[in-house]
């Protein structure tokens, strides 16, 4: 059974940093794209990162909102994600999902971990 | 702004056929996915590709594209389909993901 679970998410102070962290387990981690989508408060979701596997030089992209202020990485030998934010703004506040993808050209995700709330407030 | 347009919210008649639709430029050139996410819980995928159904997901669902718009169908609605729904693909660079804002599906 495939499962994404997130963790490190709480309450920071602006301008502060957070890391986030996805557990996968039940499928072959390094063999799949990992992406990280948030939802603010009451809002629609919005992409935000993700990564490609080594065997497509595990290279990133970014959202505009998020580019130069977010790292995404991964650990295959231990099939984990992360999505390490620095310079956290208010507007970062959301439940931040791990997914596993975009599986394609037209980047879907099959799986969704639970999520993990990150409240940026002083 | 993003760059994939849907209707805020739609209603259908319980068990009557509802269309939900998506609008974007890039939409010509990849396909869009559609994820439905009820409160509280995290989106599920109910359509990706041309018109493929992840295993679990009913029959009822299925998609459609035609030029720039893609169209999540629901056909015989049912009151456990009340949900938000959201398409995804491609931004017009290709490089990067973009979500619909969503629609919110009532189920009368």
């Amino acid at each position: 059974e495939v499962q994404l679970v997130e963790s490190g998410g709480g309450l920071v102070q602006p301008g502060r940093s957070l890391r986030l962290s996805c557990t996968a387990s039940g499928f072959t981690f390094g063999d799949y794209a990992m992406s990280w989508v948030r939802q603010a408060p009451g809002k629609g979701l919005e992409w935000v990162s993700f990564i490609r596997t080594k065997a497509y030089g595990g290279t990133t992209e970014y959202a505009a909102s998020v580019k130069g202020r977010f790292t995404i990485s991964r650990d295959d030998s231990k099939s984990i994600a992360y999505l390490q934010m620095n310079n956290l703004k208010a507007e970062d506040t959301a439940v931040y999902y791990c997914t596993r993808g975009p599986r394609d050209s037209s980047g879907w995700s099959d799986y969704w971990g639970q999520g993990t709330l990150v409240t940026v407030s002083s | 702004s993003s760059e994939l347009t849907q209707d805020p919210a739609v209603s259908v008649a319980l068990g009557q056929t509802v269309r939900i639709t998506c609008q974007g430029d890039s939409l010509s050139s990849y396909y869009a996915s559609w994820y439905q996410q009820k409160p509280g819980q995290a989106p599920v995928l109910v359509i990706y590709g041309k018109n493929n159904r992840p295993s679990g997901i009913p029959d009822r669902f299925s998609g459609s594209s035609s030029g720039n718009t893609a169209s999540l169908t629901i056909t015989g609605a049912q009151a456990e389909d009340e949900a938000d729904y959201y398409c995804n693909s491609r931004d017009s660079s290709g490089e990067h993901l973009v979500f619909g804002g969503g629609t919110k599906l009532t189920v009368l």
